[in-house]
């Protein structure tokens, strides 16, 4: 499978606790970007990066959320002391151009 | 502030007829804009794109007409199928930038059969 893969595809965690999220994308692909999603809602801009640099910040990223992409390749989301209001699907998306190719996503649950 | 409207939150249409979904945007500096599709706990799935430079574009059942001067662009699906039945994203972006896709809500489109 050469698409966007993300891990875990369900997080359920308590209030407070940290949780990070894994994407690997598409390997020739310099672009990956950070969406979160919730119902009723189309998907929202969080980050970007090209290649390893993170090159625009969504003002939805509070200082709880970091993105990194080690070495241009797989990228990871940290949320540092959940909140209800966190829980949402966060899905990545790789591309080449303007067409972005998502991720299943990672439904995270916060109780 | 939404630069990309889906009005109709949801669409219900008989099989083997057409469905038409609408788009309309605020920001005159997209230039590509684009559908998706996505099926519950998937992610969405690429559909077919339209440039500014175009005001039709067809690919087997799916054709997307962009309105420039009206800001609107409207996806049609001929003849619908029960399988198409899921929400549809419109995106648009301004390329040469950061090709930071911008969404809609979506459109809750079913098809009966």
């Amino acid at each position: 499978d050469t698409g966007v893969s993300q891990d875990p595809r369900h997080k359920i965690t308590k209030r407070g606790q940290n949780v990070t999220f894994r994407c690997d994308p598409i390997s020739e692909h310099n672009r990956l970007y950070w969406y979160r999603q919730t119902l009723g809602q189309g998907p929202e801009f969080l980050t970007y990066f090209q290649n390893e640099a993170q090159l625009e910040k969504s003002r939805l990223l509070s200082d709880r959320f970091s993105a990194e992409r080690p070495k241009g390749s797989f990228s990871t989301l940290e949320i540092q002391r959940t909140e209800q209001g966190d829980s949402a699907m966060y899905l990545c998306a790789s591309s080449l151009g303007e067409k972005l190719f998502f991720g299943s996503g990672t439904q995270l649950s916060v109780l | 502030d939404q630069q990309v409207k889906q009005n109709s939150p949801s669409l219900s249409v008989q099989e083997g007829r057409i469905s038409i979904l609408n788009c309309d945007y605020t920001n005159s500096m997209f230039d590509y804009f684009l559908w998706y599709k996505k099926y519950p706990a998937e992610g969405p799935t690429f559909l077919i794109s339209i440039s500014s430079i175009k005001d039709k574009n067809e690919d087997g059942r799916f054709t997307v007409f962009l309105n420039k001067s009206a800001k609107h662009l409207s996806l049609h699906i001929v003849p619908s199928q029960p399988g198409d039945s899921a929400v549809y994203f419109c995106a648009a972006v301004r390329t040469g930038a950061n090709s930071k896709l911008t969404f809609g809500k979506g459109i809750t489109l079913s098809v009966r059969p």
